[in-house]
């Protein structure tokens, strides 16, 4: 069974900040990685998918970074606001199926 | 955003009753899920299914069942509610494209808020 972690569990930055969100995985044998974000009551908002053969993938501030070898994948996002502040997921895609971590709290105060 | 409504959006019932909940995509995708969002246990796939008619389940079905008659519409039903079941329910889509490394993007609707007295 896939596990994920992801830390830390919850972070508190002056905008402005660089910020990188970690994810570990367990089983190496994956399609693709997703990240997402997900506000207070909300649903989940895709940020990245990055596929196995890519090591980064690029999206305005945000990028994110899979080793698939090691089970770890990176999310930075840069010059971080206000509005950034949300719970980060990251979920490894195992054929069908995704597995999700506990998610990384931010808080991006003004 | 991708077309994604659940239905309905929250809804409070009593232990032993049946409840359906509702996804509609307006995608055209071909693979629907359902997930359940519990505190201290992240989110969790309930049933998913591949097309009309096929369906199978995931790490926590027990307890529920699903139904897809036509491409837009994937059904989850508690047969009879129990409180372990309040949670928040999520439905996703995606459409597979080819094989190997070549997979699009789960999109996720908006929940459904549901509590069992």
């Amino acid at each position: 069974k896939q596990e994920v972690t992801q830390i830390p569990a919850a972070l508190s930055v002056p905008e402005g900040e660089n910020l990188v969100l970690n994810c570990s995985f367990t089983d190496s044998a994956i399609y693709n990685l997703q990240w997402f974000r997900q506000d207070p009551g909300k649903g989940l908002t895709s940020l990245l998918l990055i596929q196995s053969s890519q090591r980064e993938q690029t999206s305005g501030r945000l990028n994110a970074s899979l080793d698939k070898s090691s089970g770890r994948s990176t999310l930075y996002i840069a010059a971080s606001q206000p509005g950034d502040s949300a719970t980060y997921l990251c979920a490894p895609v195992d054929d069908y199926k995704l597995s999700f971590g506990a998610g990384t709290t931010v808080t991006v105060r003004a | 955003d991708a077309g994604i409504t659940q239905s309905p959006r929250h809804k409070v019932t009593e232990t032993g009753t049946p409840v359906t909940l509702r996804c509609h995509q307006t995608e055209n995708h071909r693979y629907m899920y359902w997930y359940r969002q519990d505190p201290g246990h992240g989110l969790r796939l309930i049933h998913y299914s591949y097309g009309v008619k096929d369906t199978d389940k995931g790490e926590v079905s027990d307890g529920y069942s699903v139904s897809r008659s036509k491409t837009e519409d994937f059904l989850l039903t508690l047969e009879s509610a129990t409180s372990s079941q309040t949670s928040v329910y999520f439905c996703a889509i995606s459409d597979r494209a080819g094989s190997g490394d070549s997979y699009n993007e789960q999109f996720f609707g908006p929940g459904t808020r549901l509590t069992v007295l």
